[in-house]
């Protein structure tokens, strides 16, 4: 299956300024997604990323507070942007390996703002 | 729109008891299914996935699951737990091959010893 490196691993930022993950996926991918996992909470769905289009955000995720990149097939960034206590959350990068089916997730980015 | 249940929030079982954790789902067609495991401070980890054929599907670790259309469930279960199966568990949707998972709000497993 697909191996997605996905940095940084955890950080603590500052109210009002702005983080950038990256994932990097070691093989082609059609389509990335980007998840956030608020404390004790379940994964929803941010945006899904295709390469050469703008991404799709999902109800109550905008574009100017999570803007996205896929420059390729292999690489893709998030960024939560003029961050707030209520963006602590782990971000989680996906990708469906199409050799068998599966959604591989990358290993997450705990993030606290404080 | 799609829609994942899962009624048990936290369960606790002994080592060495039998598991099941329930899945339920809302979708119109055949669903692509998916159970994933997450341990603490750890990312997502597949033990399994239904897409189509036989109903009863094994995953890694002892798992398995069935899916049974009538009841809209797809219900995980093992026969033997070990303290190392503590961890969050997620049931997951997906609308087909290649498009978004919709998650279930996840079961916390707890092994007494």
């Amino acid at each position: 299956s697909a191996v997605i490196s996905q940095k940084p691993s955890r950080d603590i930022c500052q109210r009002g300024t702005s983080l950038t993950i990256q994932c990097q996926v070691d093989s082609q991918v059609t389509m990335m997604f980007w998840y956030r996992q608020q404390p004790g909470q379940s994964l929803t769905l941010i945006a899904t990323a295709n390469q050469g289009s703008e991404a799709t955000y999902e109800s109550g995720f905008v574009i100017d507070k999570f803007p996205i990149s896929r420059p390729n097939l292999t690489f893709s960034t998030l960024t939560v942007s003029n961050m707030s206590p209520e963006d602590s959350s782990i971000y989680l990068c996906s990708v469906v390996d199409k050799l068998y089916y599966g959604y591989t997730f990358g290993s997450g980015t705990r993030l606290t703002v404080v | 729109a799609q829609s994942v249940t899962q009624p048990d929030i936290h369960i606790t079982v002994s080592e060495g008891a039998s598991l099941e954790l329930r899945c339920n789902y809302s979708y119109g067609a055949t669903p692509y299914l998916f159970w994933y495991v997450q341990s603490p401070g750890q990312g997502l980890q597949l033990l399994l996935k239904y897409f189509s054929g036989d109903t009863l599907v094994q995953g890694i670790k002892g798992f398995e699951a069935e899916f049974k259309r009538s009841q809209s469930s797809f219900n995980l279960r093992k026969p033997s737990v070990h303290w190392s199966d503590a961890a969050e568990y997620f049931c997951a949707v997906g609308e087909g091959a290649g498009n978004m998972l919709t998650f279930g709000g996840g079961t916390r497993l707890m092994v007494k010893p």
